[in-house]
């Protein structure tokens, strides 16, 4: 069992629409989260980062991590055709120094 | 403008043959990654430095190597003994090694011809 499992996608909306993208992990140790967004053939860039549990708001973007269920999510209100990305998912344990990634959901938003 | 510069953006390897991929940052960060990214998965950790003159192997370091002699350069070399090399990799830094927030390079895109 991987340690961080994301759906892959493809993940095709319209543009508007509000898009959920989800992780699930299996290492309780994990405390930070991040989202990094990935356009293709480029390098991934941080998006939102969470420590912890609960939510943080950022534009259109908001980021939910819920421990006790070992669940974390990213909403995109007003989603746009520049959105459309590859979405990866990743987390931390507190001290350590290796960062663990999802393997990314391809999100196409159609104008 | 502060970033990663990876080099070259293509890459086409012979049967046999040793390459290597620059990355070279102005951020002023100590530690520095190599991470592999294939198709449907996450990226995978190859190598990482916390300073120069040190670095430590990652999940998958069989058939690459790395050095770390200036504190903006991390090349990455892939061997012949890396029987599949066919990849998109990727370099980051980091404030520091326990630093969780990692900046990324463009990438570089590895083929075997």
């Amino acid at each position: 069992q991987k340690e961080v499992e994301q759906d892959p996608g493809p993940l095709s909306v319209p543009e508007g629409a509000i898009v959920s993208l989800n992780c699930t992990y299996s290492n309780s140790a994990f405390q930070y989260f991040m989202w990094y967004r990935q356009y293709s053939r480029k390098g991934p860039e941080l998006l939102m980062y969470t420590y912890s549990s609960g939510n943080k708001e950022d534009g259109r973007f908001t980021a939910q991590v819920d421990k006790s269920s070992k669940y974390i999510s990213l909403f995109i209100r007003d989603s746009q055709p520049s959105d459309s990305a590859t979405y990866l998912c990743a987390m931390r344990r507190t001290g350590g120094f290796k960062t663990i990634f999802g393997a990314g959901t391809r999100l196409f938003v159609k104008a | 403008d502060g970033g990663i510069t990876q080099s070259p953006k293509y890459l086409f390897r012979k049967e046999g043959q040793n390459v290597t991929l620059s990355c070279e940052q102005n951020l002023n960060h100590d530690a520095m990654y190599w991470y592999r990214q294939d198709p449907g998965q996450g990226l995978r950790l190859i190598y990482y430095s916390q300073i120069v003159n040190d670095f430590q192997k990652g999940d998958i370091a069989e058939g690459y190597s790395v050095s770390r002699e200036k504190k903006e350069s991390f090349p990455l070399t892939v061997t012949s003994a890396q029987k599949n090399p066919t990849a998109f990799y990727l370099c980051a830094s980091s404030q520091g090694v326990a630093n969780e927030k990692l900046f990324f390079g463009s990438g570089t895109q590895l083929s075997v011809l």
